[in-house]
């Protein structure tokens, strides 16, 4: 088992839709997470932090963390074709030095 | 943004031959990290730094070593390269807290042939 699970995808949606990301974690210590956006050809860039249970929200995003299961999820609303990237989470594990490890990334298609 | 140099951008090389990959930083980071990116698999972490002289393996360290003998250099060596280590690498850096986010370089396509 992977230490940090996402659906590959592609996850398509129309615009203006919800589009929903999940991410699921093995190491019990950990106690933030993050996700990333890449655009191809480019470098991931942060778009949201979370490190409490609950909700978190940002503009048109929303990052919902439930430690006791064990996941993170993204929520994308009114997406956009710009939208349209591949979302990687994050998770720093607790047995090192900010050892940060990704998932495999979700790739998200919003279309017109 | 943070100042993350790659070098080389793209480096085409012959299986059997070590390679190195430089990552500069002018942001006096504490924690540098090496990653590679292969369709299907994200970010994959090979060895990241905490320190002048300390590192540690990630997921994929086989094959592969680093160095830190500076704060602002970090490389990562493959002692022989193989066509299974073609990839594209990016380098992170981080500042000096868990919660903060990664800096990235704009990458470095390799490819073993």
């Amino acid at each position: 088992q992977k230490e940090v699970e996402q659906n590959s995808g592609p996850l398509s949606v129309p615009e203006g839709a919800i589009a929903s990301l999940n991410c699921t974690y093995s190491d019990r210590g950990s106690q933030s997470f993050f996700w990333y956006r890449q655009y191809s050809g480019k470098s991931p860039e942060l778009i949201m932090f979370i490190y409490s249970n609950g909700d978190k929200e940002d503009g048109r995003f929303t990052a919902q963390l439930n430690k006791a299961s064990q996941y993170v999820s993204l929520l994308i609303r009114d997406s956009q074709p710009s939208d349209s990237a591949t979302y990687l989470c994050a998770v720093p594990f607790s047995g090192g030095y900010n050892k940060l490890i990704f998932g495999a990334g979700t790739r998200l298609a919003v279309h017109p | 943004d943070a100042g993350i140099t790659q070098s080389p951008r793209h480096k085409v090389t012959e299986t059997g031959t070590p390679v190195t990959l430089r990552c500069h930083q002018t942001e006096n980071h504490r924690y540098m990290y090496w990653y590679r990116q292969d369709p299907g698999h994200g970010l994959r972490l090979i060895h990241y730094s905490y320190g002048v002289k300390d590192t540690d393996k990630g997921e994929v360290s086989d094959g592969y070593s680093v160095s830190r003998s500076k704060t602002e250099d970090f490389l990562l060596t493959l002692e022989s390269a193989t066509s299974s280590q073609t990839s594209v690498y990016f380098c992170a850096t981080q500042s000096g807290s868990a919660n903060e986010k990664l800096f990235f370089g704009s990458g470095t396509q390799l490819s073993v042939l």
